[in-house]
């Protein structure tokens, strides 16, 4: 079964602190997709980056790094010098090879980011 | 840039009225989805939509709700009658014709029933 743990339920850093948000799946599938997704205080879902589990290769964004490992199940998400508007909660997301034809997510629980200032 | 819109953001309702909540998907897409979120917790899949059919329904997803595109733009989700454990933020998603793409959501719908 598809499963996405996030066990980080909060998380406090002071501005400028690099943070790194955890992220274990589960899946039996070979060919899978991971997704962040952002939920900033307004509610609305924004996505971040789309990884197909044929490329473990690492990516950076800006402040934003994925680390992607199949040997850990691992997606994890580092923001570089955190701002108070990273503060949001942040969601992983798997989706993979559907029976239905149609990539649902499973969602893991969320981490709850805060930048103090 | 194109995106999903949903309305209304805020829908508040009394136990056993039936609600419709609207989204308009992006136009060229094909794919759509209707996830939920309860206060505070995860976003959890209720269906998808393709071909004007239902391609997958989690078990959230009951005789209580249904799913329609009635007019080629619009994707809407009926909940016939309304409880109040369906109070939760409703979200809207489409993808276009590859369904490996990423699901693009709009900024939700807060049910709250009363």
């Amino acid at each position: 079964a598809q499963k996405v743990t996030q066990a980080q339920t909060e998380i406090s850093v002071v501005e400028k602190e690099d943070v790194t948000l955890d992220c274990v799946y589960e899946t039996r599938d070979t060919t899978y997709y991971l997704f962040w997704y952002k939920q900033p205080p307004s509610g609305e879902l924004v996505f971040l980056i789309r990884r197909n589990s044929f490329d473990e290769q690492n990516e950076i964004s800006g402040r934003y790094s994925w680390n992607f490992q199949k040997s850990t199940s691992s997606f994890n998400f580092t923001i570089t010098a955190s701002q108070v508007v990273d503060s949001a909660v942040y969601f992983c997301a798997l989706s993979d090879y559907p029976t239905s034809g149609t990539y649902k997510y499973i969602f893991g629980t969320g981490t709850r980011l805060k930048v103090l200032a | 840039e194109p995106e999903v819109t949903q309305t209304p953001s805020h829908q508040v309702t009394q136990m056993g009225q039936e609600v419709i909540l609207r989204c308009v998907p992006i136009s060229n897409h094909l794919y759509f989805y209707w996830y939920r979120q309860i206060l505070g917790q995860k976003v959890e899949f209720l269906v998808s939509f393709y071909n004007n059919e239902i391609s997958e329904k989690s078990e959230i997803f009951d005789d209580q709700f249904s799913v329609e595109r009635p007019d080629g733009s619009n994707f809407t989700l009926k909940i016939r009658s309304t409880k109040l454990e369906d109070s939760a933020m409703y979200f809207c998603a489409s993808s276009p014709r590859t369904a490996r793409s990423e699901a693009f959501f709009g900024q939700g719908t807060r049910l709250t029933v009363v």
